[in-house]
């Protein structure tokens, strides 16, 4: 069974700190994936990986970085929290190899509240 | 408008009951389609996949409808343990950006 696994489950941090959520996949996947989840807003796309050392902006980058160092493991920075990103983040993986219509696997996120 | 848009409920059914969810999107260029199950503060799990010529696993069907850009979902006899949100899901961009409708939430009870 594929793991991804979100080192907090719960975080709380100052406005204008510099926040890093991490996410490891243990099933050698080589996309991996930032969401956060809002109330009616559903899941929105911050940014995402296909490969080592490769990012791609989502939907919704604007105050986020992301680093890819090792195909493991994918991490995203906020780089001086704000308010309006306290929010539920979720990190994912999937296949590249049936990339057409391979399922997300997702962690079981991270509550970030920001004050 | 949202790009994948579905009704937020709730829906309220009792047991055994058959409810159908709708689900559409804006961009042709969408590849492939799905539907998500998340439970109360849980990440979502993939309930199944939804191929052309529309597919079933058990209580569940889902389809697809290319020219008027929907999905749907459809969940028989349904149990206390279905009582869930409901997302739907495409594939665009290559296959590597998937987004996400904001869920239907449904209630099934006893």
């Amino acid at each position: 069974d594929v793991k991804v696994t979100q080192s907090s489950r719960y975080l709380v941090k100052r406005t204008g700190e510099k926040v890093f959520l991490e996410c490891v996949q243990d099933m050698d996947h080589e996309n991996m994936f930032w969401y956060r989840q809002d109330p009616g807003l559903g899941l929105r796309l911050i940014y995402f990986s296909y490969d080592v050392k490769m990012k791609e902006k989502g939907d919704i980058p604007e105050g986020y970085s992301v680093s890819r160092e090792k195909k493991e493991r994918f991490s995203l920075i906020l780089e001086s929290a704000s308010t309006n990103q306290t929010s539920m983040y979720l990190c994912a993986s999937s296949l590249r190899d049936s990339w057409y219509n391979s399922p997300l696997h997702f962690g079981n996120g991270t509550r970030l509240t920001v004050t | 408008r949202k790009e994948v848009e579905q009704d937020p409920g709730p829906f309220n059914v009792p047991e055994g009951a058959t409810v159908a969810f709708n689900c559409t999107y804006s961009n042709s260029a969408s590849q492939s389609f799905f539907w998500y199950r998340q439970d109360c503060r849980k990440e979502p799990k993939l309930l199944m996949s939804v191929y052309s010529s529309g597919n079933e696993d058990g209580r569940f069907t889902a389809q697809l409808n290319r020219a008027s850009q929907y999905i749907s979902l459809l969940i028989r006899d349904s149990k206390l343990s279905d009582s869930a949100t409901y997302l739907c899901a495409v594939n665009r961009d290559g296959g590597f950006k998937t987004i996400f409708g904001a869920g239907t939430r449904l209630f099934v009870k006893a």
